[in-house]
């Protein structure tokens, strides 16, 4: 049972262009949403995350969006640069405060940027 | 702060045979996590531990695997009997217990490969 969906697989944008990552989820129950980054053999790494109490988190060159009403967020990269090109995923988590603390996955999207 | 950890970042075993894993978390983290990555999906929960306590186990986790986080720093992850199923990626994350902040930081991973 998928919980977060990312529905593109792939993205290809220019370098300097925005580049724009989707993330669905359908349990009303997260509260915590982050987008991690990962390169091929290494683990992912943080790059934001968003509180459901928040519908926008800015930190950069990365914007995440929360519609909370539409259980969509947006991952926002303004300029995009070549080094950006990785997979990135979406995750969520919750109820805040609750002992379970495990991250639900999407299966990620392939975001190439060309020069 | 020298992230979280792991040893090894690649093991190739033959089937049938027993493989552990090592995860040494951020210092003062008390929150570690397992979770196992297979080609073209996101990162699967497997297992979390608050303290040297385990608090959570999927269901994705048969009777073959077992964690430990003994001392409540490092843990480790056993695979007894191993499958070709088992192969994939394994990672482990840690976090702080702080009503604010439940990001996850990853390791490098420990890529398994069964024969």
């Amino acid at each position: 049972d998928q919980q977060v969906k990312q529905n593109s697989p792939s993205l290809s944008v220019q370098e300097g262009r925005i580049s724009i990552l989707n993330c669905d989820y359908t349990n009303s129950m997260f509260d915590y949403f982050l987008w991690y980054k990962k390169y091929p053999a290494e683990g992912p790494t943080f790059l934001i995350s968003i509180s459901s109490i928040k519908d926008k988190n800015e930190d950069g060159r990365f914007t995440v969006f929360l519609n909370k009403s539409a259980k969509h967020l947006s991952l926002h990269i303004v300029p995009s640069q070549p080094g950006d090109s990785a997979v990135y995923f979406c995750a969520a988590s919750g109820p805040r405060g609750s002992t379970l603390g495990r991250l639900y996955f999407g299966r990620g999207t392939q975001l190439t940027v060309w020069p | 702060d020298t992230g979280v950890s792991q040893d090894p970042r690649h093991k190739i075993t033959k089937r049938g045979q027993n493989v552990t894993f090592r995860c040494d978390p951020i210092s003062e983290h008390n929150r570690l996590y397992w979770y196992r990555q297979t080609l073209g999906q996101g990162p699967e929960f497997l297992t979390y531990f608050q303290n040297e306590a385990q608090l959570e186990k999927s269901r994705l986790l048969s009777d073959r695997f077992s964690a430990e986080r003994p001392k409540g720093s490092f843990s480790t992850l056993e695979i007894q009997r191993t499958e070709q199923g088992d192969s994939a990626m394994y990672l482990c994350a840690s976090s702080p217990r702080l009503a604010e902040e439940e990001t996850q930081y990853f390791g490098p991973g420990t890529r398994l490969l069964v024969l």
